[in-house]
């Protein structure tokens, strides 16, 4: 069954450092998405991706957020200029067409800045 | 409370029993739905419900949408210890159909 496979599966980075986290979402999935998941705490939406642009974006995906495709099977997730609190678990996710449908989830990227 | 909260915040249940978890919400939704989360692991959509529909069912799981109250119920039926996960309600939106998600149910099935 295809799935959403994400890597690093865990990433330490320090202070004020780039970051990538990497996807590779379902072949045939139109829209693509981030989120964050502070430890115990609820999912939070980062930014959703069709067509190859940005279509929603939540107000924690500021500057220091990027996102990008740059072939035709990874969607990237860049930090430029990591803070502690960006410390949580991201995922990425795809779904078949729209954003409201059921999203499948990769197992996740658990970043530590120190 | 905020846009997709789930009660109770944890639940823990002998193997056998029922388990219902509720989810509220304030805004108009285009469709609700359910995901599992087993600790440190990714999330797995359970089941999807529009704002049309009332009952659902996949399963052991069987999902009520009462659009009038704004809140919806996810029942496991004669659970397992592998149902032992956090369970998590999100929202689509009509505006936008973004998902905003519930702060989740921690459910704990002792053997």
């Amino acid at each position: 069954e295809p799935e959403v496979t994400q890597t690093p599966s865990h990433q330490v980075t320090q202070m004020g450092q780039e970051v990538i986290l990497r996807c590779v979402p379902i072949s045939n999935h139109l829209y693509f998405y981030w989120y964050r998941q502070i430890l115990g705490q609820k999912v939070e939406f980062l930014v959703s991706f069709y067509n190859n642009e940005i279509s929603e974006k939540s107000e924690i995906f500021d500057d220091q957020f990027s996102v990008e495709r740059p072939d035709g099977s990874n969607f990237t997730l860049k930090i430029r200029s990591t803070k502690l609190e960006d410390s949580a678990m991201y995922f990425c996710a795809s779904s078949v067409w729209r954003q409201g449908d059921e999203q499948y989830f990769g197992p996740g990227t658990r970043l530590t800045v120190t | 409370s905020q846009q997709g909260e789930e009660d109770p915040q944890a639940l823990s249940i002998q193997e056998g029993e029922n388990a219902t978890m509720n989810c509220s919400y304030k805004t108009s939704i285009n469709n609700l739905q359910w995901y599992r989360q087993n600790s440190g692991r990714g999330l797995v959509h359970l089941i999807l419900i529009r704002s049309n529909e009332r009952e659902k069912h996949s399963g052991r799981l069987r999902v009520t949408l009462d659009t009038s109250k704004k809140s919806s119920s996810l029942l496991i039926t004669a659970s397992r210890a592998a149902d032992t996960a956090s369970y998590f309600c999100a929202t689509a939106m009509d505006s936008n159909y973004q998902l905003i998600w519930g702060a989740g149910t921690k459910l704990i099935i002792k053997p």
